[in-house]
């Protein structure tokens, strides 16, 4: 499911290590998802995104995977840089369902030089 | 690179008070929403419109809430009488196709007192 609340879950990374992301949603019938970079005081920036006829997608530095089985997402983002510490954002899109995209609850990023 | 111009970056607005943001999606977009984001939670769907009429709107988008493209290049989010709870950011995006490519704005953060 998805989680609300004023505590975002936040993981630490060294400047150079690779970060991993994981998002658990909800919709079996969602066919897009989409990552998305928050920094402070500014709105949803994409990252990128998966279409589900895709387990994985690679993208500048960036990997996203899908595992329709179990309904997760990854975000691998690889030689993790202080400019990459922001607030990331799984959304998920049901398609014909509707327009509309749902939002995961967010993690922290944080890199340490 | 095209981007979704959000007007003002900030509202301070007293309790009952009508309130309007504004938004200039992408220009060749077809596609337009409002979401929300309450402070320290996830970003939440409002509402979408396409041709000129809502497509779809979320039980938070009720009768105070009114939105329009009064011209071809604004796309607005009116509360006809502000609450304490409506003090949230707002993002405004916007979408070629619909069902992925959205790009939001950086947000109006509208304080509600």
């Amino acid at each position: 499911g998805e989680s609300v609340g004023l505590h975002l879950p936040t993981l630490s990374v060294q400047e150079g290590d690779n970060s991993i992301i994981n998002c658990a949603y909800s919709n079996s019938a969602s066919d897009y998802f989409i990552w998305y970079k928050q920094e402070s005081g500014k709105g949803p920036q994409f990252i990128i995104d998966i279409r589900s006829n895709m387990d994985k997608r690679q993208g500048q530095r960036v990997t996203v995977l899908l595992n329709k089985t179990v309904k997760h997402l990854s975000l691998q983002i690889a030689a993790t840089q202080p400019g990459d510490s922001a607030v990331y954002f799984c959304a998920e899109n049901r398609g014909a369902a509707g327009n509309k995209l749902t939002f995961g609850g967010g993690t922290r990023v944080l890199v340490k030089p | 690179e095209p981007e979704v111009t959000q007007t003002p970056s900030h509202q301070v607005t007293q309790m009952g008070q009508e309130v309007i943001l504004r938004c200039v999606p992408i220009s060749n977009h077809l596609y337009f929403y409002w979401y929300r984001q309450i402070l320290g939670q996830k970003v939440e769907f409002l509402v979408s419109f396409y041709n000129n009429e809502i497509s779809e709107k979320s039980e938070i988008f009720d009768d105070q809430f009114s939105v329009e493209r009064p011209d071809g290049s604004n796309f607005t989010l009116k509360i006809r009488s502000t609450k304490l709870e409506d003090s949230a950011m707002y993002f405004c995006a916007s979408s070629e196709i619909g069902d992925s490519g959205y790009t939001f704005g950086s947000g109006t953060r509208l304080t509600v007192v």
